[in-house]
């Protein structure tokens, strides 16, 4: 029963470079998202999909940070340019969708920007 | 605007103890709050929920969460903690009909032996 699957699971930037992390949700979920956690601002929304259309894309991340999904067993982040305030563990995680549904979430993809 | 808080950002006990960490929330419409629990290194995973109906809910693990209107509360409980419980729980609520979820800052949990 395979779960979410991000790669890679770490990731090393200059400051200035274009990074794309990937995310595989669960077969059949209908709802993706895309979260980033630090120690001090905790979980934050990215972007959400339901059905492939992209339903949120969180304001202050709009200009460096592009999400897509390009069918509905694959996702892309694509962060660009890279900033070292981007240093984050980013988590993808689906759901079937509806109201109530739990999120099943990926192991996270650990980035550092130097 | 939901916003979910947590007020303890960390509570140790010994193994066997129970415990409750403390979730509040503020929302005027319908609300689904939920549970979350993540292990060092790793992405979150599903403890339980609650919507309506039986403001008792029970979910994995012997863990359980009690809602309460009155308190805008959805407090988790354990009756008796084992080490490998240690890890960092976050409380979470989301629209009745969207499923994005806000999430509190997170309780980490540590259980001595």
């Amino acid at each position: 029963d395979a779960g979410v699957t991000q790669t890679p699971r770490h990731e090393v930037a200059e400051k200035g470079q274009t990074i794309i992390l990937k995310c595989e949700p669960v077969s059949g979920h209908n709802d993706l998202f895309w979260y980033r956690q630090t120690k001090i601002q905790g979980l934050e929304l990215l972007s959400y999909f339901r059905s492939k259309s992209l339903m949120e894309d969180g304001g202050a991340f709009k200009d460096r940070f592009k999400a897509e999904m390009l069918n509905s067993s694959f996702s892309t982040l694509k962060i660009q340019p890279t900033e070292p305030k981007d240093s984050a563990v980013y988590l993808c995680a689906s759901s079937l969708g509806g109201g109530a549904s739990e999120q099943y979430f990926g192991p996270g993809t650990r980035l550092t920007v130097l | 605007t939901q916003t979910v808080s947590q007020s303890d950002a960390h509570v140790t006990v010994f193994e066997g103890d129970s415990v409750e960490l403390r979730c509040n929330y503020s929302y005027g419409g319908s609300i689904y709050l939920s549970w979350y629990i993540q292990h060092h290194g790793r992405g979150l995973q599903f403890l339980l929920k609650y919507y309506s109906g039986n403001p008792v809910v029970q979910g994995v693990n012997g863990f359980e969460a009690e809602f309460s209107k009155s308190d805008s509360s959805f407090h988790l409980r354990k009756a008796s903690v084992h080490w490998s419980d240690s890890a960092v729980y976050f409380c979470a609520a989301s629209r009745s009909n969207y499923n994005v979820l806000y999430f509190g800052s997170g309780t980490k949990l540590t259980v001595e032996p």
